[in-house]
């Protein structure tokens, strides 16, 4: 199967301090990624979906001044947690789908952020 | 909004036991998908469910599609400890992105 990386596998940051996680399609191309955040023992929360070349489309309640989504190449989508606070601390995985938007999914080992 | 419940939350099997998770959507889905995460881990996809009535079976797995497309289950027979982990249901509503169920944790007691 396809096979997505992400990196780094965890992060230990201050608070007010920026932090970004990387998500890369290693042996596909993937013009949409999608980036989700997991609280502890419960579901995937999509955040936002990652286009490739355009804008972010941000799922409702999802600050994206505060989650910076860039997506500069088929192989690569960035999230950026700006000035984090100890409530963004949590564990965020991308994906990305071969086939079309819905898909199966394939995802990235995950991030797990926390924010001192 | 459209949303996916999972029952139950959590279950506690003795090794070689059966166990069924159930997953209820608010409105028609296009498909349903299953993943598997274990502890620690993340999601992988287990199966694609499509028409209505659809009946797959993987090994010790067996994974169903209800005729209203509105519901789906799980069904694991003679569970083992590598099955451990939580099962997401996860339905397309046409809206070009999928929606994660809450998920059945599975917990094997040897």
């Amino acid at each position: 199967g396809a096979v997505v990386s992400q990196h780094p596998s965890w992060v230990i940051c201050k608070s007010g301090t920026s932090v970004k996680i990387e998500c890369r399609s290693l042996d596909f191309q993937a013009t949409t990624m999608f980036w989700y955040r997991q609280f502890p023992k419960q579901s995937l929360m999509l955040m936002a979906t990652s286009n490739e070349g355009s804008k972010a489309t941000y799922e409702q309640g999802v600050e994206k001044d505060k989650f910076l989504i860039n997506h500069a190449s088929l192989t690569l989508s960035t999230l950026t947690v700006t000035s984090a606070h100890p409530e963004d601390s949590s564990f965020y995985i991308c994906s990305a789908s071969v086939q079309g938007l819905t898909g199966e999914l394939f995802f990235g080992e995950g991030s797990r952020l926390t924010v001192l | 909004g459209q949303q996916v419940m999972q029952i139950p939350q959590y279950q506690h099997v003795q090794e070689g036991e059966d166990f069924t998770t159930y997953c209820n959507s608010s409105t028609t889905l296009s498909n349903i998908q299953w993943y598997k995460q274990r502890p620690g881990g993340h999601p992988v996809f287990l199966i694609q469910l499509v028409k209505s009535g659809e009946v797959k079976k993987q090994k010790r797995l067996t994974f169903q599609f209800g005729e209203a497309k509105k519901n789906s289950s799980l069904h694991i027979t003679a569970t083992q400890t590598t099955d451990v982990g939580t099962y997401f249901c996860a339905g397309d509503f046409g809206n070009e992105k999928l929606t994660f169920g809450t998920g059945t944790r599975l917990t094997i007691i040897p």
